[in-house]
Formats: structure tokens, C-alpha cells, sequence
């Protein structure tokens, strides 16, 4: 079994949805918790960080993390067509980074 | 400034070649990773440096790969003797902080490696 555990999708969902994407992982000394977004042929962009437990929000985007149940959530609202990518959840307790497998996300018009 | 730069973009190597692939991190940042990622998986580490230090190799996945940072900026990871498995993205990520836990890590667009 993976220490990250992730929905590969896809997710085909119409423009204006919202977008629930989920990471578990089995590993409780995780302490760091992060989204990125990567683009076809693209390196993977930050898109939300957050340090143990809690909700952070940035514009449409909603990170959730619940180390009780180990396990996180990303919220996209009102979302777009520019939004189809693959989401990758990552967590780390050191220094490398440990990856969920990415959720692929078509947004349609 | 400029972020993470990967050189080659793409790589084809018959089975067997030796391959270099080139990773120029933000420019100040002392801390360098490098991640292969399978098609359709998420990225693995493979390795990590802290100046020209590397701290950990856990993540290589045979001797056949090896990694170095001689003056703790611009690395080189090397693949000898390549086997088709070893087909993927090379993605290289750096981040300025010296504290390892949670550094926020930024990466390059990749090298993708294709073993015929």
C-alpha cells in the first residue's frame, strides 16, 4: 500500500462546478501539505500549502487538512476550463516530498 | 528572476547509452531535488542536496544512477548502461531555505527520457 493514496480521475466537470479533489495517507509523522497543479508536459506548480491541521483559502481554492483522519481536500469553486490539469497532493515530514499519483480535472465549457 | 531550468527538454537514448540531464536551480537556492515521474504517477524522489552536500540518495534506484552538484548550483544526474524501465520524467526542484522540513519546493518543466 502507497503512504499516499489519490483518486486518479479523470473528473470531467462543466464550467462554474465545484471540484472536491481528496489525498489519504498512512503516514501520521507528515506535518506539511500541498497541492500542485501541473500541465500537460509541465512541471508541477504550488498551489496551496498548509502546516498541520486546519482550512487555508486562497481565492477559489480551499486546502482542508484533518491529520485525525489523514486525510486532505482541495476545493476549486467556480471553476474554469483553464483549471483542467492534473492536481498532485504532496506531504512531507523531512525534506523529500511524497506524492499522491495526481487527479486528472477537465473542466468543459 | 528565471526559475528552475532543465536541460534537455527531451532525451531519446538507445538501451544501453549513458545519459546527462542538467538541472540549473533559482538562482541562491541551496537546496536541490531531483523526482522521477512514471507516466500517469505521481513524482518520486530520487535524490537531494544541500549545497554541493548529498544528504540523501534513498530514492535512487540502482547504482546505474548517479547524481552530483560539485559547486552547489547547477546538478547533473546521470543515468549509465539506460534500460527501457528507467523511461519517464526527470523533474528537478529547488528551494532557497536551509531548513529541510516543508521547504517549499519549486520545479523545472522536467526532462522527459525515452529508452528505445
Amino acid at each position: 500500500q502507497k503512504e499516499v493514496e489519490q483518486d486518479p480521475g479523470p473528473l470531467s466537470v462543466p464550467e462554474g462546478a465545484i471540484v472536491s479533489l481528496n489525498c489519504t495517507y498512512s503516514n501520521s509523522a507528515f506535518q506539511y501539505f500541498m497541492w500542485y497543479r501541473q500541465y500537460s508536459r509541465k512541471g508541477p506548480e504550488l498551489l496551496m500549502y498548509t502546516y498541520s491541521s486546519g482550512n487555508k483559502e486562497d481565492g477559489r481554492f480551499t486546502a482542508q487538512v484533518d491529520k485525525s483522519s489523514k486525510y486532505i481536500s482541495l476545493f476549486i469553486r467556480d471553476s474554469q476550463p483553464s483549471d483542467s490539469a492534473t492536481y498532485l497532493c504532496a506531504m512531507t515530514s523531512t525534506d523529500k516530498l511524497i506524492f499522491g499519483t495526481g487527479t486528472r480535472l477537465q473542466v468543459f465549457p | 528572476g528565471a526559475g528552475v531550468s532543465q536541460s534537455p527538454r527531451y532525451k531519446v537514448a538507445k538501451r544501453g547509452q549513458d545519459v546527462a540531464l542538467r538541472c540549473d536551480p533559482i538562482s541562491g537556492h541551496v537546496s536541490l531535488f531531483w523526482y522521477q515521474q512514471a507516466l500517469g504517477q505521481g513524482p518520486e524522489f530520487l535524490t537531494y542536496f544541500q549545497n554541493e552536500a548529498q544528504l540523501d540518495k534513498s530514492g535512487l534506484p540502482s547504482d546505474r544512477f548517479f547524481a552530483e552538484r560539485p559547486e552547489g548550483s547547477v546538478s547533473t544526474l546521470k543515468i549509465q548502461r539506460t534500460q527501457q524501465e528507467d523511461s519517464a520524467v526527470y523533474l528537478c526542484a529547488s528551494s532557497s531555505t536551509l531548513a529541510a522540513a516543508g521547504n517549499i519546493q519549486y520545479f523545472g518543466a522536467g526532462t522527459r527520457l525515452s529508452v528505445l
